[in-house]
């Protein structure tokens, strides 16, 4: 089965800097690569997602890229606000059976 | 109301007890997730479903059984609870690619 590997597990950075999460994925037949942020005491919600057509996708301060050749894909926020500071999960899925495989999580610190 | 939802929110059990973790969703989704939470393994799989009557085993099946007799409904039984399935669950629908989360049940087996 698929296997998603999530690095760093933690990850404190100061308020208006970058953050940066790295996933490797292990089965080349998966297709599409959610990220989920889970607040403290919240469910995971989906936050933005890339297709294996796609390199690169953005959405406001939040950006994904996808490397398919090495099967590795992360997520990128900028200008960090203390409202980022929260779990986030990388997940891989393909489409012929549509589960869902996710990462360990990194827990993101914003430090005002 | 309209979503998932999931019941118990919490729940505290005996060893070798059997317990049942509901979750009912009200879009008609195809595809319904459980998942368990455990600190430093981020969310696995449990059992998951592609339609009514269609169930299948995810990473960590054991210990647990799953039906699917209606679409809108997927309930987890613990057929004899341990220590170890002391966890935060996570029930999931989606109709192709995004997976909408229910609010978790937290269980507590002692």
């Amino acid at each position: 089965g698929e296997n998603v590997e999530q690095h760093p597990s933690t990850l404190s950075v100061q308020e208006g800097d970058s953050a940066v999460i790295k996933c490797t994925y292990s089965d080349s037949a998966s297709n599409y690569f959610p990220w989920y942020k889970q607040e403290l005491g919240k469910r995971p919600q989906l936050i933005i997602d890339i297709r294996s057509n796609v390199g690169e996708k953005k959405d406001q301060r939040i950006a994904v890229t996808l490397n398919k050749t090495a099967k590795h894909f992360s997520l990128h926020i900028t200008e960090t606000q203390p409202e980022d500071s929260a779990v986030y999960f990388c997940a891989a899925q393909h489409d012929n059976d549509y589960k869902l495989s996710f990462g360990a999580g990194t827990t993101v610190t914003v430090r005002a | 109301d309209a979503g998932i939802t999931q019941s118990p929110r919490y729940k505290i059990t005996e060893t070798g007890r059997q317990v049942t973790l509901m979750c009912h969703q009200t879009w008609s989704h195809s595809y319904m997730f459980w998942y368990r939470q455990d600190l430093g393994h981020g969310l696995r799989l449990i059992y998951y479903s592609a339609a009514a009557d269609i169930t299948d085993k995810g990473e960590v099946p054991d210990g647990y059984v799953v039906s699917r007799s209606k679409t809108e409904n997927f309930p987890l039984t613990l057929e004899s609870a341990t220590r170890s399935q002391t966890s935060v669950y996570f029930c999931a629908s989606g109709a192709g690619t995004e997976a909408f989360f229910g609010q978790g049940t937290r269980l507590t087996v002692v």
